[in-house]
């Protein structure tokens, strides 16, 4: 059984420019979730792919949007990328909305902005 | 909103020694309750959870138990080891409309010497 995912590793952008960032959710799980995780903090919630439908969001703007595809997998796009988003962006993937489902984490996407 | 506060690391232990990492929690309602551990370079790991007041999680040696009295569910470990090294974050699952998330603490950095 394949794990969770993402790729790439590592990336380095510049202010302004976009990012796509992609996770492959563990088999036969169908909700995607993003996580950000600065520098010595704990991850902060981005949203939540349900079946292809993001349904639920947090405290980030509109300029980060996501898919998820017909297989599950999914994308985070950064549009317009500023210093603050330097972190270390995780995916995790679980059967269902509830979290008291166990949601497996992939490896992460070190972004870095300059 | 809910939130999760962890005592601040590094907490450096001799190989063998009792661990004990704070946490305590503020949630409305009654969250599920998780730690993670996340090893270097890697991404996070369920370590054990706890869905209800009273409830002991368990695993590889670590244990934390729900307190609702006290809103706290503190990890320890009789004996540490030096593979034990690695970050460690208390977090609780918070509900949204329709979906439900994972809020975490900051993290706790544990490092066990020979």
């Amino acid at each position: 059984e394949t794990g969770v995912t993402q790729s790439p590793t590592h990336l380095i952008k510049t202010r302004g420019q976009q990012v796509t960032l992609r996770c492959s959710s563990q088999s036969g799980h169908n909700t995607v979730s993003w996580y950000q995780q600065a520098l010595g903090q704990g991850p902060q919630f981005i949203f939540q792919y349900y079946r292809e439908e993001e349904n639920g969001r947090g405290n980030f703007p509109p300029r980060f949007s996501g898919l998820q595809f017909p297989n599950y997998s999914s994308e985070l796009n950064v549009n317009a990328l500023e210093l603050d988003d330097s972190a270390l962006y995780l995916c995790a993937s679980r059967f269902g909305r509830e979290t008291y489902n166990e949601q497996f984490f992939g490896p992460g996407t070190r972004l870095t902005v300059l | 909103g809910n939130s999760v506060t962890q005592m601040e690391g590094p907490v450096t232990l001799s190989e063998e020694a009792f661990l004990t990492i704070n946490c305590t929690y503020t949630a409305t309602g009654y969250p599920s309750l998780f730690w993670y551990v996340q090893y270097p370079g890697e991404g996070l790991q369920l370590l054990l959870k706890a869905t209800k007041a009273d409830d002991k999680g368990s695993n590889k040696g670590f244990e934390a138990t729900y307190r609702k009295e006290t809103t706290s569910f503190h990890l320890e470990k009789g004996s540490v080891q030096v593979s034990d090294s690695a970050v460690y974050f208390c977090a609780l699952s918070d509900q949204g409309t329709g979906f439900q998330k994972l809020v975490f603490g900051t993290g706790t950095r544990l490092l066990v010497s020979p």
